[in-house]
């Protein structure tokens, strides 16, 4: 079974500019996650999508960030304009189940803004 | 908003010795997770807890779920160079987004062989 796979690995771009993180969840799992980790800092979660329903986006910074799952299947997280606060590493995560905690994270999008 | 309280930060020792990292905070929590992150990867669960007072297992690993609910410990005995990580703490309570897990800061670990 494929794990949960996220795209680009690196990215870095200038102050302003717009970028777009993907996420594949692992197949079946209708819950998909986004969190963040900035530098030396805790894992800060974002937001959870049911199917392609937001269930909870209380953690999005502020609305230069948009996240999508059209269709329930794979997700994307598009920064637009970034900002250099903005840099850290986004994590996508995947689960069966809700009431458990019990995550499968990708491997991260290490975004750096210049 | 909830904060979760890891410490050390950091630890160094060598192999074969064993090494314990805690969790605490100041709002209950329902469940606790412990998380690890190797070098390039996402963290992936090692141990989860669901009960005050639960002691769990899983190989070298030990946790336990503080019984006043507001804390965690892990325990790793004999540790060997592949131990090397961040270890992370996560609090979930139910009630609100079952996904939003609230992480502590880390606890990274260096194994001398």
């Amino acid at each position: 079974e494929a794990g949960v796979t996220q795209f680009p690995s690196h990215s870095v771009i200038e102050k302003g500019q717009t970028v777009t993180l993907r996420c594949d969840p692992i197949s079946g799992h209708d819950n998909l996650y986004w969190y963040r980790r900035v530098m030396g800092k805790e894992i800060k979660f974002l937001l959870h999508f049911v199917k392609e329903s937001k269930q909870d986006e209380s953690g999005m910074p502020n609305n230069r960030f948009l996240a999508e799952r059209t269709g329930g299947t794979y997700s994307t997280l598009k920064v637009q304009p970034a900002e250099l606060e903005d840099s850290g590493v986004y994590f996508c995560a995947s689960s069966r189940t809700t009431n458990t905690g019990e995550l499968f994270f990708g491997e991260g999008s290490r975004l750096t803004v210049l | 908003g909830q904060q979760l309280n890891q410490s050390p930060q950091s630890m160094f020792i060598q192999e074969g010795e064993d090494v314990s990292m805690n969790c605490t905070s100041s709002s209950i929590f329902n469940t606790w997770l412990w998380y690890k992150q190797d070098p390039g990867e996402g963290p992936v669960l090692l141990i989860a807890l669901y009960k005050a007072g639960e002691l769990t297992s899983n190989g070298r690993l030990t946790a336990q779920f503080g019984i006043t609910r507001k804390d965690s410990f892990l325990n790793i005995s004999a540790s060997i160079p592949s131990d090397v990580g961040i270890y992370f703490c996560a609090g979930l309570n139910y009630g609100g987004s079952q996904g939003n897990l609230i992480f502590g800061k880390g606890t990274k670990l260096s194994v001398k062989p």
